[in-house]
């Protein structure tokens, strides 16, 4: 079973448009991560929220945690081809285990020039 | 500051034979990680370790071993390697105040 799950699975856009990823659980967490992964490397965060309802901007890529803490939306405006990789969502503090994180299946985005 | 580094980079194994892949971190982090990431399946947790000398089993710990001695290495040992554990194999560590894990460039194994 997948605790957390991310959709759409994959994603093909032409430069300039705008797209949403969604990641979502029925568990509540105490803090969302995501990491975005480029192909031969390993994931990289790319944010941390861990209060209800917030939401982070960097740049043009807009974040947000959901009012109960259960899922959160990655917001690219203008996406550029530099923005192709693997999205990865990744939940923590779930329960008593410490450290852990538990990750959706990820968003493979393509961005054509 | 090297960060999170994985060796080796690429192994082809034959079914049976063993091999440990070796992960090491110069930021003194007590937390440490081993996962695998399959096409598609996102990345799933194989084991950790919370410091050394301590270390707990993920998702998917079958078919794997791993020891904490020191802070800085946590290397994860396949013994009879099968089809299955085919994949790419990250390290990752983290500070025990902080939720950010950093990661190594991982490690693609290829059983046949």
């Amino acid at each position: 079973t997948q605790l957390l799950e991310q959709s759409p699975q994959f994603l093909s856009i032409q430069e300039g448009e705008n797209l949403t990823v969604y990641c979502n659980s029925s568990s509540v967490f105490s803090s969302l991560q995501w990491y975005r992964q480029e192909p031969g490397e390993g994931p990289v965060l790319l944010v941390t929220v861990v209060t209800g309802g917030e939401v982070k901007k960097l740049k043009r890529l807009t974040f947000q945690f959901g009012d109960a803490r259960k899922d959160s939306s990655l917001h690219i405006t203008a996406a550029q081809p530099g923005d192709t990789g693997l999205y990865l969502c990744a939940g923590g503090g779930r329960g008593s285990t410490l450290g852990r994180l538990y990750f959706g299946r990820g968003t493979q985005l393509t961005v054509w020039p | 500051n090297a960060g999170v580094t994985q060796t080796p980079k690429f192994r082809i194994l034959k079914i049976g034979q063993s091999m440990t892949l070796q992960c090491a971190q110069d930021m003194n982090h007590n937390y440490m990680y081993w996962y695998r990431q399959d096409p598609g399946m996102g990345l799933k947790l194989i084991y950790y370790s919370v410091g050394a000398g301590i270390t707990d089993k993920g998702e998917v710990p079958n078919g794997y071993n791993v020891s904490r001695s020191t802070t800085e290495d946590f290397p994860l040992r396949l013994e009879l390697a099968a089809p299955s554990q085919t994949s790419v194999y990250f390290c990752a560590s983290r500070d025990r105040l902080m939720e950010t894990q950093y990661f190594g460039p991982g490690t693609r194994l290829l059983v046949l």
